[in-house]
């Protein structure tokens, strides 16, 4: 079965220091990654896909096949990235659905 | 405004009543979800449709039922409340079929069960 682990419930991090939230999935097929960000009491938001190998808000996140991850980076954290973040894998079969991680709190200290 | 609104945005219930939570989208996708979201436990899917009348089980299903009449309503029942079922439910809805996209959102409905 599918599994997507986030090791960390709390990260916290000094404004302009790098910041690292670590993804490992489990999966037997091709996998399909995605980090969703939520602000305080808003909604989740698409933050970036793996697919798309793109830089959203100074993130990025990098499919390790070999290692299983999809560990998500900025190198210089500010204080408006403080949220929620969640890791997600979409598989296929079974109408593509999402399994998503627990969740890292990332706190940044001003 | 993401094409997604939920109603309603919060609900205090007791227990043993049933409740009824809804998602509506004005983008005429294909796929929705239903997720509730929990400290420690990330969000779990509950339901979700692929079309009209055509639903199936998530991975927290029991004590909740699921309905689409059209395809831009998705009704999420809670049979009979618990205190269990207190929680944040999210909607979703798969954005560009076929295209490699994620979910996008509603704004959750907080649900306490007391």
């Amino acid at each position: 079965a599918q599994r997507v682990t986030q090791p960390e419930k709390l990260l916290s991090v000094f404004k302009g220091a790098p910041v690292e939230l670590k993804c490992n999935y489990s999966y037997s097929g091709s996998p399909e990654l995605f980090w969703y960000v939520q602000y305080s009491r808003q909604r989740l938001q698409l933050l970036l896909r793996h697919i798309s190998r793109e830089s959203i808000k100074g993130f990025t996140a990098d499919l390790n096949k070999g290692e299983t991850s999809f560990h998500l980076k900025k190198p210089f954290a500010q204080e408006e990235d403080s949220a929620m973040y969640y890791c997600a894998l979409r598989y296929s079969g079974g109408y593509q659905k999402v399994t998503f991680g627990t969740g890292t709190k990332l706190q940044v200290i001003p | 405004d993401a094409g997604i609104t939920q109603s309603p945005r919060h609900k205090v219930t007791e227990t043993g009543t049933p409740v009824t939570l809804r998602c509506h989208q004005t983008e005429n996708h294909r796929y929705m979800y239903w997720y509730r979201q929990d400290p420690g436990h990330g969000l779990r899917l509950i339901h979700y449709s692929y079309g009209v009348k055509d639903t199936d089980k998530g991975e927290v299903s029991d004590g909740y039922s699921v309905s689409r009449s059209k395809t831009e309503d998705f009704l999420l029942t809670l049979e009979s409340a618990t205190s269990s079922q207190t929680s944040v439910y999210f909607c979703a809805i798969r954005q560009a079929p076929g295209e490699r996209y994620g979910y996008t959102f509603g704004s959750g409905t907080r649900l306490t069960v007391v």
